[in-house]
């Protein structure tokens, strides 16, 4: 058990809809990464959250939006979604944002299909 | 940008065959380096880590040395079991990418009884 907690595990739509995936990282830490991983395209970052702030953005598309509250967990929302969002979304989060000999913990993901 | 090169898969082996799966990086200044294994169904789990040149990271039986001359990070494994069968990532971290964890494609083992 990583400690990062990821809710739905699994999810099923439409096309259009709006959806919101919820992650709670391991206690303590103030860093949460978002990534995307298909078949096709393997794990890409998507947005990078630390201590409540955006910190960094990656390959997001401008339909989907985060955010990291005071209790620290984020949620990513995806929105008029198409076919092509169907993957798997995984968070992972870390203690430090700006060091790079510790690892990141990942949650189990969650599987979004759009139908 | 950081960015993370990986052999192609699926790689299938018979048990108690030598592995290897490579992984070459390019990146600046001192990154860490990583691989992660994912079992079906599942996340990522760290296997293991190094951190400068020269450090061989080990967990399992499975080891890789970090590699600056050649800017590789090759995982290794004497004798594999059917219960190492699972995706493998290479994952960097440093300050070129922000520091954000940057993966390879990953790269499928079979193992065959």
């Amino acid at each position: 058990d990583s400690g990062v907690t990821q809710t739905p595990k699994h999810l099923i739509t439409a096309t259009g809809q709006r959806v919101t995936l919820r992650c709670s990282p391991r206690s303590g830490d103030l860093s949460v990464y978002w990534y995307q991983q298909s078949l096709d395209q393997g794990l890409q970052f998507l947005i990078q959250y630390y201590n409540g702030e955006e910190r960094a953005k990656g390959n997001i598309l401008e339909r989907f939006s985060a955010q990291q509250f005071p209790d620290l967990h984020s949620e990513l929302n995806l929105s008029s979604l198409e076919l092509g969002d169907s993957a798997l979304y995984f968070c992972a989060s870390s203690s430090q944002s700006g060091l790079s000999n510790t690892e990141a913990f990942f949650g189990q993901g969650t599987r979004l299909t759009v139908v | 940008g950081d960015s993370v090169t990986q052999m192609e898969g699926p790689v299938t082996l018979s048990e108690e065959a030598f592995l290897t799966i490579n992984c070459t990086y390019t990146a600046t200044g001192y990154p860490s380096l990583f691989w992660y294994v994912q079992y079906p169904g599942e996340g990522l789990q760290l296997l293991l880590k190094a951190t400068k040149a020269d450090d061989k990271g080990s967990n399992k039986g499975f080891e890789a040395t970090y590699r600056k001359e050649t800017t590789s990070f090759h995982l290794e494994k004497g004798s594999v079991q059917v219960s190492d069968s699972a995706v493998y990532f290479c994952a960097l971290r440093g300050p070129g990418g922000s520091y954000i964890p940057t993966f390879g494609r990953g790269t499928s083992l079979i193992v065959h009884p």
